[in-house]
Parts: structure tokens; C-alpha cells; sequence
């Protein structure tokens, strides 16, 4: 069965300083594999996503993610983190045998702290 | 502007009474789902159609009832609302064309349940 893991639910971080949210996913078939950002309030903003090629994907708003397919892994990074990056951030798997599914992760929130 | 939108974007209910929540889409899309999201619960599928007439439950199906009469709009239904469906519903839309590209989220509709 397909899963997401987000091990942090709450991290806090410096303006300035690097980001790392983790993901982990579960599934037997090369993943579609998505990151997402919902500030509260709000609906979802697609960060990056993951389809086929080079594992190193950019995103918006200077967000990027490496698959790590011997990990199962999908980890979001960000080298210098901005007051508006406080936020929720979700992991999402895409799975498209059946009618194009999300299982998406529990989340992970972001405090930034001056 | 082209998307998913959802109506109402804000509902209050009291417990027993009933209520649909409306999802179009006007980009042809095939594929329609329902999702709702809880803290720390992240997004997960309540009901989804892969075509018009067609609905299928999804991980959390209890409770709602959902229809698909044209291609462009995708209800979902609560016949006696309970506290226990308090919660942000997002709609989404996408094509088996496109795989999980083109994959899009409507904004919201945030129910309280008293």
C-alpha cells in the first residue's frame, strides 16, 4: 500500500538559516512525488514536483527537492529561509492506477523565528 | 479563469442537518475528487469519479454521499452532518491523459459542524 511519511511534525528555524523537511513514501512503482505548501487559511501551493529525469528538482520560491530512490526519500531544502516561509508543508505521492490518486503526508509546520 | 471552484467557501452546520457541497471544473477534466483535511491528518480521498455517472469511495468514504450527474461538477453530500466532520474540503480535478499532471485543487470549503 502507498504512504508518505513526514517524520517532523514541527520544526523551527532562523530567517537565514537552511531548511530540510523529510519525506519518506512508500511504494512499489517509480513515484510521482510532490511537495506542497499551504500558509494558514489557505489552499495548497505546488512547490516542485518529482516526474522522471534528474532527481534534483527546482521549485518556486527557491525551494528544492533530490529523490533518493534507494532511500525512498524526497526531502525538501531551502538554503536560506525567509519570515514568509512559515507555513505547513505536505508531501504528496501520485498514483495513477486507479483514477490518479494523492496519498499525501501528515505534514510538517514551519516556524521561522527572527 | 480556468480551475476548480468550490462552493461555499465557508459553512456552519448544527448536528442532523444536511447540506451538498458543489464542485465545478471547466477543464474538461475526467477524473473528480473529494478530499478532506484534519490537523495533523494531512489530506486524505473521501470519494472520487472517473467519469461522468461513475463514483468510487475512497479512504474515508463514511458518512457522504456523492454524484457526478454531469462532467463538470462532482457534489458531495452530507445527509446528517456530525461534529466529527468538521473539516476542509478540497475538491480537485484532473485527465488520464495528463497522468498526474495538470492535477488541480480547488480552494477550500471550510465546514463547522456545532
Amino acid at each position: 500500500a502507498q504512504s508518505v511519511t513526514q517524520p517532523d511534525i514541527h520544526i523551527t528555524v532562523s530567517e537565514g538559516a537552511s531548511l530540510e523537511l523529510r519525506c519518506n513514501y512508500s511504494y512499489g512503482a517509480t513515484p510521482y512525488l510532490f511537495w506542497y505548501v499551504q500558509s494558514p487559511g489557505q489552499g495548497l501551493q505546488l512547490l516542485l514536483k518529482y516526474f522522471s529525469g534528474d532527481t534534483l528538482v527546482q521549485g518556486i520560491k527557491g525551494f528544492e527537492a533530490e529523490f533518493k530512490r534507494s532511500q525512498s526519500s524526497f526531502n525538501l531544502r531551502k538554503p536560506s529561509v525567509h519570515w514568509s516561509d512559515a507555513a505547513e508543508y505536505f508531501c504528496a505521492v501520485g498514483v495513477t492506477n486507479t483514477g490518479n490518486q494523492f496519498y499525501f503526508g501528515t505534514g510538517t509546520s514551519l516556524t521561522v523565528i527572527p | 479563469n480556468a480551475g476548480v471552484t468550490q462552493t461555499p467557501k465557508f459553512r456552519v452546520l448544527k448536528t442532523g442537518q444536511s447540506m451538498t457541497l458543489l464542485c465545478a471544473q471547466d477543464m474538461n477534466h475526467e477524473y473528480m475528487y473529494w478530499y478532506r483535511q484534519d490537523p495533523g491528518m494531512g489530506l486524505r480521498l473521501i470519494h472520487y469519479s472517473v467519469g461522468e455517472g461513475t463514483t468510487a469511495k475512497g479512504e474515508v468514504p463514511d458518512g457522504y454521499n456523492v454524484s457526478r450527474l454531469k462532467k463538470q461538477n462532482f457534489l458531495l453530500g452530507l445527509e446528517s452532518a456530525a461534529p466529527s466532520q468538521t473539516s476542509v474540503y478540497f475538491c480537485a480535478s484532473s485527465s488520464p491523459g495528463q497522468g498526474m499532471r495538470g492535477y488541480t485543487f480547488g480552494s477550500g470549503t471550510r465546514l463547522t459542524v456545532v
